[in-house]
């Protein structure tokens, strides 16, 4: 089955400090997504992206997070100035469009602040 | 707005028995899909069994097969024959032409020896 790769695995970073979370969706998928989880707490959607613009955001995207596909590949979240409250676990999901059903989820990446 | 409600934070039962995982949602949309999605402690997001609103049949999936009540709002997980490999935090969600999936708060399932 197809895959969504997300880099890094892991990041740590100090408050204050920039981080980009990077994202690899699948290759004919339309549809873009960052979700987040804080540890032991719901999923919780930030921000949804399609034909190079965001279609959706919710108020925790504030104006700290932004999103972006450079390259037509990969799908990148950046943090300008992470906070503590930033430390929660980074979901990309993708699917191939509205009436699909399926959305595949990456792997993660567990960012940590201190 | 549309809310996924999951009001079993925390299950447990022994392995081989049967499990219901219950999951309730508001929407005034009248086609949506709903999902089961398992996060084991490698906290990757696995999708477990999908529904669509308009089909009247349950899905199933193996073990994995709900009980989607439509007027009820109402749409439940059994896991037969639970396995210690089921032991995982598991989110209902929902997702219809607002372009996002809404999750519940999830319920923690322990599957004992």
């Amino acid at each position: 089955e197809p895959e969504v790769t997300q880099t890094p695995s892991h990041q740590v970073t100090q408050m204050g400090q920039e981080v980009i979370l990077r994202c690899v969706p699948i290759s004919n998928h339309l549809y873009f997504y960052w979700y987040r989880q804080i540890l032991g707490q719901k999923v919780e959607f930030l921000v949804s992206f399609y034909n190079n613009e965001i279609s959706e955001k919710s108020e925790i995207f504030d104006d700290q997070f932004s999103v972006e596909r450079p390259d037509g590949s990969n799908f990148t979240l950046k943090i300008r100035s992470t906070k503590l409250e930033d430390s929660a676990m980074y979901f990309c999901a993708t699917t191939l469009g509205i009436l699909s059903e399926k959305l595949f989820f990456g792997s993660g990446t567990q960012l940590s602040v201190l | 707005a549309q809310t996924v409600t999951q009001s079993q934070p925390e299950m447990s039962v022994q392995e081989a028995e049967t499990v219901t995982l219950s999951c309730t949602y508001d929407t005034s949309e009248s086609n949506y899909y709903l999902f089961w999605y398992k996060q084991p402690p490698s906290r990757q997001m696995i999708l477990v069994i999908r529904q669509e609103a308009y089909k009247q049949q349950n899905a199933t999936e193996n073990r994995f097969s709900v009980n989607f009540q439509k007027a009820a709002k109402s749409f439940s997980l059994k896991i037969s024959d639970s396995q210690l490999g089921d032991t995982a935090m598991y989110f209902c969600a929902f997702r219809n032409r607002d372009d996002k999936i809404i999750f519940g708060k999830g319920t923690r399932l322990h599957i004992l020896p």
